[in-house]
């Protein structure tokens, strides 16, 4: 079955950096577009990144762009979110998510299956 | 301020029907056939209901259909039942400058 697990949220300074990662099983993850979403306590959802299937192609949000950067690696079936310069509003759950399509070129941005989630809490 | 306008909450005893409505503007839901509706329950993580509008992914009870009229789309739920009761979100494409935008997602009661 599809899993999709995240670690490597915790507390940290603003200013700072973290690297998250997803751990994918049970589908050809090198076949799938990848996205990280996001969520602040008590609060709705938040599109953060995409990368292409090979890595070739990367788009984020206006909130994260020069900040945070995306990657994956095919050969160890995991996708990355290194965060820099964290903010105090970017405490959140971030989610990594598949988009819905095997197989695409292209992301159809839609999430058909979504990890667990990791806490990321900036603070001093 | 959410990109797509959602109600804060809709409510309805078992048995009945209900519908979330997802307002956006002419680029994103007007523009796109490319609206997705995703369930969560509190602790959880979100769940694809509906896809491209108005398809179900394989599980996804028939009692959840998805449709959209003009810069509108909207999420109706019949045959309300307990387990229903979640907060749910829309999405959209948005074009290749914001690409991804959520509704501010409504809180269902089943009464």
């Amino acid at each position: 079955q599809v899993q999709l697990v995240e670690s490597g949220g915790g507390v940290v300074q603003p200013g700072r950096s973290l690297r998250l990662s997803c751990a994918a099983s049970g589908f050809s993850f090198s076949s799938y577009v990848m996205h990280w979403v996001r969520q602040a306590p008590g609060k709705g959802l938040e599109w953060v990144t995409v990368i292409w299937y090979d890595g070739s192609n990367k788009y984020y949000a206006d909130s994260v762009k020069g900040r945070f950067t995306i990657s994956r690696d095919n050969s160890k079936n995991t996708l990355y979110l290194q965060m820099n310069s964290l903010r105090a509003e970017d405490t959140a759950v971030y989610y990594c998510a598949r988009d819905g399509v095997y197989g695409s070129q292209t992301p159809w941005y839609y999430f058909d299956y979504w990890g667990q989630g990791t806490l990321v809490t900036v603070s001093s | 301020q959410s990109a797509l306008t959602q109600p804060a909450s809709v409510s309805g005893s078992p048995g009945q029907s209900i519908t979330i409505s997802c307002t956006g503007t002419s680029s994103d839901v007007g523009s796109y056939n490319l609206v997705s509706w995703y369930q969560q329950h509190p602790g959880k993580a979100p769940k694809l209901m509906i896809y491209e509008g108005s398809k179900r992914p394989s599980g996804v009870s028939n009692r959840f259909s998805g449709s959209k009229s003009g810069n509108t789309a909207s999420l109706t739920i019949s045959g309300l039942q307990a387990e229903d009761e979640a907060d749910y979100y829309c999405c959209s494409y948005a074009g290749s400058s914001t690409y991804v935008v959520f509704g501010g997602g409504t809180k269902l009661t089943v009464l």
